[in-house]
């Protein structure tokens, strides 16, 4: 069945320093989608990629889907202690309904 | 407008008791997804339902477990004779459209069984 893997699993960065995680897809897929989960909470949407190469930004979060479609990342510039989370990529495969989520990265930031 | 509504927030249950998980969905939303968290991992996806039918629920364990999103009232989740593995963060979501749309999830109920 369709997997989705992210990498790194977890991630320490210094206030102000970049970020970013990666996601891989073992099939194509029809569209990603990133969510964020603050520790204690739910997922929340961020944001959906649907063309290959297509990139998108969100104030300092860039978004990027492969050409292939098979892969994403999300970057996050000058990480803020407010970024602070869990960042999840969710995968699509095409006619299908079923939203696959990788594991995640986990986010720290130290002040 | 309220959000996805679960509940309850917390419940616990001891090994063999049933545990009912009850999620209300956005207004207007007609789609709904269940996903089970254990700690420091992802979301499995459980099942999909649409209103009175189920459309997918390839994530369902064979045995103990079920779903249901009735005409009126909330989709439920149901556990029966639940174990410890069975202790983990379930979390709903719903959507206006199943394809090409994010979901908004609920805030998640935490099942712990002693």
């Amino acid at each position: 069945g369709q997997q989705v893997m992210q990498i790194p699993q977890y991630q320490h960065v210094q206030e102000g320093e970049d970020f970013t995680t990666y996601c891989n897809s073992s099939t194509t897929l029809s569209n990603i989608q990133w969510y964020k989960q603050r520790p204690g909470g739910h997922p929340v949407f961020l944001i959906q990629l649907v063309k290959s190469g297509e990139v998108k930004k969100q104030k300092r979060l860039t978004f990027q889907f492969g050409e292939a479609k098979k892969n994403s990342s999300l970057h996050i510039t000058a990480t803020q202690t407010t970024d602070v989370g869990t960042y999840f990529c969710a995968g699509r495969e095409g006619g299908s309904e079923k939203l696959v989520f990788g594991k995640g990265t986990k986010l720290t930031v130290n002040p | 407008n309220a959000g996805v509504m679960q509940n309850p927030r917390h419940l616990v249950r001891r090994r063999g008791q049933e545990a009912r998980l009850r999620c209300s969905p956005m207004k207007g939303h007609s789609h709904v997804y269940w996903y089970r968290q254990l700690p420091e991992e992802g979301l499995k996806f459980m099942v999909y339902l649409q209103k009175e039918n189920i459309i997918d629920e390839s994530g369902m364990p064979k045995e103990r477990f079920s779903a249901e999103f009735p005409k009126e009232g909330p989709s439920i989740l149901r556990i029966q004779q639940v174990v410890r593995g069975d202790s983990a963060a379930y979390f709903c979501a719903s959507s206006d459209s199943g394809y090409g749309y994010g979901y908004t999830f609920g805030s998640g109920t935490r099942l712990t069984v002693v």
